[in-house]
């Protein structure tokens, strides 16, 4: 039973270009939501799609955006990259119950020149 | 910003119990405790989680005072594959999404 996969596992890009992240969650979960880990900090909650909407959203400007298709499956892009985006970004799955744990996969380093 | 107090750092010999402790006076009601765990250059680990009664699995046990206002993770025999940074959180009841802190980062010693 495959885990939360991510890809890709690195990323190079220089400031302005835009990127996208993807992600497969676990064999049966329905929701998906991603977080921002910077060096030495704990991961910030970015925001969470259930059913194709995105329906929590944290503290991020709108050049975070996401996707979920029908699969489940997810995309976080981000445009317009600053230095700042530097960082590790982690996609996490779950059942969209309150009690249900998230699984995380382990994450895309995405380093910005 | 996160609901729980947890300390910085705390030292385990191997082959011993660790128990982690961590505040959340402001708990509500019908909010979890979840305790995740980071290991260097992976995601965060569910280990274990619990409302109101001590919980147990296979990893850990998790100690929840009457009051619900603390909390201990206990890992039974530390191995040095332990050494971790350990988040608790209380998942917030009306959100689903999760905030963490800066977590206790356990160092297993040999």
């Amino acid at each position: 039973d495959a885990g939360v996969t991510q890809s890709p596992t690195h990323l190079i890009k220089t400031r302005g270009q835009q990127v996208t992240l993807r992600c497969s969650p676990k064999s049966g979960h329905d929701t998906v939501s991603w977080y921002q880990q910077a060096l030495g900090q704990g991961p910030q909650f970015i925001f969470q799609y259930y059913e194709e909407e995105e329906r929590q959203r944290g503290n991020f400007p709108d050049r975070f955006s996401g996707h979920q298709f029908p699969n489940y499956s997810s995309e976080l892009n981000v445009n317009a990259l600053l230095l700042g985006d530097s960082a590790l970004y982690l996609c996490a799955s779950s059942l969209y119950r309150l009690d249900q744990p998230q699984h995380f996969g382990d994450g895309t380093r995405l380093s910005i020149l | 910003d996160a609901k729980t107090t947890q300390p910085t750092s705390m030292d385990c010999a191997e082959g011993r119990a660790a128990n982690l402790p961590c505040n959340h006076s402001t708990i509500s009601g019908n909010e979890y405790v979840y305790w995740y765990r980071q290991i260097h250059s992976q995601g965060p680990q569910y280990i274990i989680h619990g409302l109101k009664n001590n919980e147990t699995n296979e990893m850990a046990s998790l100690i929840i005072t009457e009051d619900r206002k603390s909390s201990t993770l206990i890992l039974p025999h530390a191995t040095l594959r332990d050494t971790a940074v350990y988040y608790c959180i209380v998942r917030v009841a009306v959100d689903d999404k999760i905030i963490f802190g800066k977590g206790t980062r356990l160092h297993i010693l040999p």
